[in-house]
């Protein structure tokens, strides 16, 4: 069964902290990507990677960074993490022409910024 | 920008009835749409795309370009259907932009 794994499924940080999130494919995706789910708002993207130490800035990368050193691993970083940021993060991955078939979804981690 | 509405965040039927979640889309070219469903505890997974024209679990969903809706469809909803859904679309970079979802409860 393919696979997107979310290293934690909660979270809680304090204020100002650095907070990584991990994110992990056995699919050898080219795409990744991090969203944030909020109620009423849907999913927003924060980053996405298309290759290897590539990445690109979504609708809402303010606060954020990420970094991917190896194609099956994507890390979202908050760099002081605040209290607006607590929040439902969601990894994703696609094949190159995944907007096609479609993403394969994490579990999510609920991060909690206390 | 390429926009995703779903009028409503929630929608309440009861079971056997009909149902129709509503989405809306901007884009001037051919869009491709996506319907996508969580479940309660478990993680967001692709239910239909508009390209493949297929049927999961009873739900299906027409592309209307004309009012730019791909509302998505089941003529008899069941309690296992409650979740919630959202819909996508596939802008040009094969990136997905979500509409606000729809929770759907069925009552028994």
């Amino acid at each position: 069964d393919v696979k997107v794994t979310q290293s934690s499924r909660y979270l809680v940080k304090r204020t100002g902290e650095k907070v990584f999130l991990e994110c992990v494919q056995d699919m050898d995706h080219e795409n990744m990507f991090w969203y944030r789910q909020d109620p009423g708002l849907g999913l927003r993207l924060i980053y996405f990677s298309y290759d290897v130490k590539m990445k690109e800035k979504g609708d809402i990368p303010e606060g954020y960074s990420v970094s991917r050193e190896k194609k099956e691993r994507f890390s979202l970083i908050l760099e002081s993490a605040s209290t607006n940021q607590t929040s439902m993060y969601l990894c994703a991955s696609s094949p190159i022409i995944g907007g096609t078939y479609g993403y394969t979804f994490g579990s999510g981690t609920r991060l909690t910024v206390v | 920008a390429q926009r995703v509405t779903q009028p409503e965040k929630l929608l309440s039927v009861f079971k056997g009835a009909p149902v129709e979640l509503k989405c809306n889309y901007s884009y001037s070219g051919s869009p491709e749409l996506f319907w996508y469903v969580q479940y309660s505890r478990q993680r967001l997974q692709l239910l239909l795309r508009h390209i493949s024209r297929e049927s999961i679990k009873g739900f299906t969903a027409d592309l209307n370009k004309g009012e730019t809706s791909f509302h998505l469809k089941k003529p008899f909803a069941q309690e296992e259907d409650s979740a919630m859904y959202y819909c996508a679309h596939n802008n040009a970079g094969n990136m997905l932009t979500f509409g606000g979802g729809t929770r759907l409860m069925v009552k028994p």
